[in-house]
């Protein structure tokens, strides 16, 4: 049978297309927040951060965007890879305590 | 590129031993952190450490658990009597100070209790 807790929501886009992953938070007194990407037996990866007093922030290929009137932060990543195959992590932090992880998007890229 | 190392990769244990899972934090950072997830499941947060004392600790954290940062560049996270559902990977993070900056993680632990 299947073991709870491997079901993550999964993402699959085809090679060259734009991804677009989404993260509802819950804090909001957060501040800053991050996108971590993990690739399978490895450590979060930083990718791209975002404070609250802005709405969005570019990077080489990805584009994080922040709305906090409902707190909702989304990654997108242009001209996906396979590389990009990973799960994606949104974090946020409340004035430089913990990072609060949220539960993770597979990203899955068809050749 | 500076980077948190952890030492085990591996580590097996049986059901009642203590465990200790080292880190190496990146060299000028103060803030230091371990968090642990399960197989599948999202990271979660234990504990959090600067000044040389325990800053935050989640409800995971209980007297089963302790950290410490014994000579200045090491910080363990020991694991008493450990349980089968120990059984996760331990990731260490660091970064150099408070606010807006981020965490770096070390490439974690795979802790197994058998």
């Amino acid at each position: 049978g299947e073991s709870v807790g491997l079901h993550l929501p999964t993402l699959s886009v085809q090679e060259g297309d734009n991804s677009i992953i989404n993260c509802a938070y819950s804090n909001s007194a957060s501040d800053y927040f991050i996108w971590y990407k993990q690739e399978s037996g490895k450590g979060p990866q930083f990718i791209i951060d975002i404070r609250s007093n802005m709405d969005k922030r570019q990077g080489q290929r990805v584009t994080v965007l922040l709305n906090k009137t409902v707190k909702h932060l989304s990654l997108q990543i242009a001209a996906t890879q396979p590389g990009d195959s990973a799960v994606y992590f949104c974090a946020e932090n409340n004035y430089g305590q913990n990072f609060v992880f949220g539960p993770g998007t597979r990203l899955s890229v068809l050749p | 590129e500076p980077e948190v190392t952890q030492t085990p990769s591996h580590q097996v244990t049986q059901m009642g031993q203590e465990v200790i899972l080292r880190c190496v934090p990146i060299s000028n950072h103060l803030y230091f952190y371990w968090y642990r997830q399960i197989l599948g499941q999202k990271v979660e947060f234990l504990v959090s450490f600067y000044n040389n004392e325990i800053s935050e600790k989640s409800e995971i954290f209980d007297d089963q658990f302790s950290v410490e940062r014994p000579d200045g560049s090491n910080f363990t996270l020991k694991i008493r009597s450990t349980k089968l559902e120990d059984s996760a990977m331990y990731f260490c993070a660091s970064r150099d100070r408070g606010l807006n900056t981020e965490a770096f993680f070390g490439q974690g632990t795979r802790l197994t209790v058998v």
